[in-house]
């Protein structure tokens, strides 16, 4: 049973225009939220996260929404650049009082063209 | 600071044989995890070590296990490899406390024939 969803595999996008990739969630305890970027052959990287007491948080181009009540979060890439390119996942945090655990979604493929 | 630390990184192993991945966090982090890559699968939760104790675990069958020395190192162990063990082994390393990011290493490549 997948408690992180992403459901779409992939996105493709042009450059300088807005990315927005998408992640759904089924437990509402869950309290925050990471969104991390793979390359291939790299381990993921840390990209930006949400705490469920805020409903938006800004990194430089990176904004992360997030819908309690939908139970769905969202990942705002603008503008894109090819660079960006990556499989982003997203990942949900399910323990209250420890840490070391996060329960990730399948991942969305970005591709930025030129 | 040095980052998160996986060898080997790649390895190539028949059925029935056992496999030892070994994992050197980030200096000063207590907690070490682990997690498996499959294509469609996204990133499964195998387990996390605490100062040297199993913490959490993930829903794999016996067959994965795993250790963490008094330095923080970690150990993976995966006996009588199946071909569905092919994957990217990712390790993770972090404080461990509750709402923080992990630092993942490069991971090990494991195909299994």
């Amino acid at each position: 049973d997948q408690q992180v969803k992403q459901n779409s595999p992939s996105l493709s996008v042009q450059e300088g225009r807005i990315s927005i990739l998408n992640c759904d969630y089924t437990n509402s305890m869950f309290d925050y939220f990471l969104w991390y970027k793979k390359y291939p052959a790299e381990g993921p990287t840390f990209l930006i996260s949400i705490s469920s007491i805020k409903d938006k948080n800004e990194d430089g181009r990176f904004t992360v929404f997030l819908n309690k009540s939908a139970k769905h979060l969202s990942l705002h890439i603008v503008p894109s650049q090819p660079g960006d390119s990556a499989v982003y996942f997203c990942a949900a945090d399910p323990e209250v009082n420890q840490g070391g655990k996060l329960i990730f979604g399948q991942g969305t493929e970005l591709s930025v063209k030129p | 600071k040095a980052g998160v630390t996986q060898t080997p990184r790649y390895l190539i192993k028949t059925r029935g044989q056992q496999v030892t991945l070994s994992c050197s966090p980030i200096s000063g982090h207590r907690s070490v995890s682990w997690y498996q890559q499959t294509p469609g699968q996204g990133l499964q939760f195998l387990f996390e070590y605490f100062s040297e104790t199993q913490r959490n675990k993930g829903n794999f069958p016996g067959r994965f296990s795993g250790r963490q020395f008094s330095n923080s190192r970690s150990e993976m162990n995966v006996s009588t490899l199946e071909l569905g063990d092919s994957a990217l082994y990712l390790c993770a390393s972090s404080d461990g406390q509750p709402n923080e990011k992990l630092f993942f290493g490069s991971g090990t490549q494991l195909s299994v024939l």
